[in-house]
């Protein structure tokens, strides 16, 4: 299976920049296409669909969220943080079966 | 606007079976995969398994094989999960998901609470 490392929490000020990682045990890439995806999840609901392969924005979400990577490497950027952006953040891969998903990073406020 | 309606919370006893259901509207039911993903409390996410509903064909993880079922009525736009022989690690939260033609999760059901408690 595919592993997917993420770190447990990110500390930020609001309006500062949030990064995110997430490392794969192997390439999730396939020919152009960046098989990683992020989801964003508040207490209580479901994950919500940010980023999908690696840097397209899901419909609806705010152009402060930005994705990029490629291979085994991949960044969530958040710029600037606003209160409502405090969630636990996963990111996914679909390049192999199983589907599998980071630990996840829990973003807080400094 | 696409929706998952997801079944109520379930209590159900050690060795048991619960099967709970996700309805799909404002989507084209028949066109992309179903998903259900586990949530145990305070963890990360884990895939279970798909189902096309079109043709009903499966796809596990060898993680869940034998613990999960998973099933659709296409006349009612409904996906359901059965799980069986339960125990205390099944408690947890169940999602259903639907996939589109680039992203495996694209929407998702408000989740299915089950709890394994005698």
């Amino acid at each position: 299976d595919i592993v997917l490392t993420q770190s447990p929490a990110l500390a930020v000020s609001l309006g500062q920049r949030a990064t995110f990682s997430c490392r794969a045990s192997q390439s999730v890439s396939v020919s152009r296409y960046n098989l990683m995806h992020w989801y964003q999840q508040k207490p209580g609901n479901q994950p919500k669909l940010l980023i999908y392969r690696a840097s397209n924005l899901a419909s609806g979400i705010p152009a402060r969220f930005s994705g990029s990577g490629s291979g085994t490497d991949f960044t969530l950027t958040i710029n600037p943080v606003q209160a409502d952006d405090i969630a636990t953040y996963y990111c996914q891969q679909s390049r192999e079966s199983p589907w599998t998903f980071g630990g996840g990073t829990k973003l807080e406020l400094k | 606007q696409v929706k998952l309606l997801q079944s109520g919370a379930a209590l159900v006893k050690p060795g048991a079976s619960v099967k709970m259901s996700c309805k799909v509207s404002g989507y084209t039911f028949t066109d992309y995969w179903m998903s259900w993903v586990k949530q145990s409390h305070g963890k990360s996410l884990e895939w279970i398994g798909e189902i096309h509903p079109n043709n009903g064909a499966t796809n596990f993880n060898e993680k869940f094989k034998g613990k999960a079922t998973l099933t659709v009525d296409k006349s009612t736009t409904t996906a359901y999960m059965e799980l069986s022989r339960l125990t205390s690690e099944d408690s947890a939260i169940y999602y259903c998901t639907m996939a589109t033609t680039v992203v495996t999760f694209a929407y998702w059901g408000q989740g299915t609470l089950v709890t394994v408690s005698s």
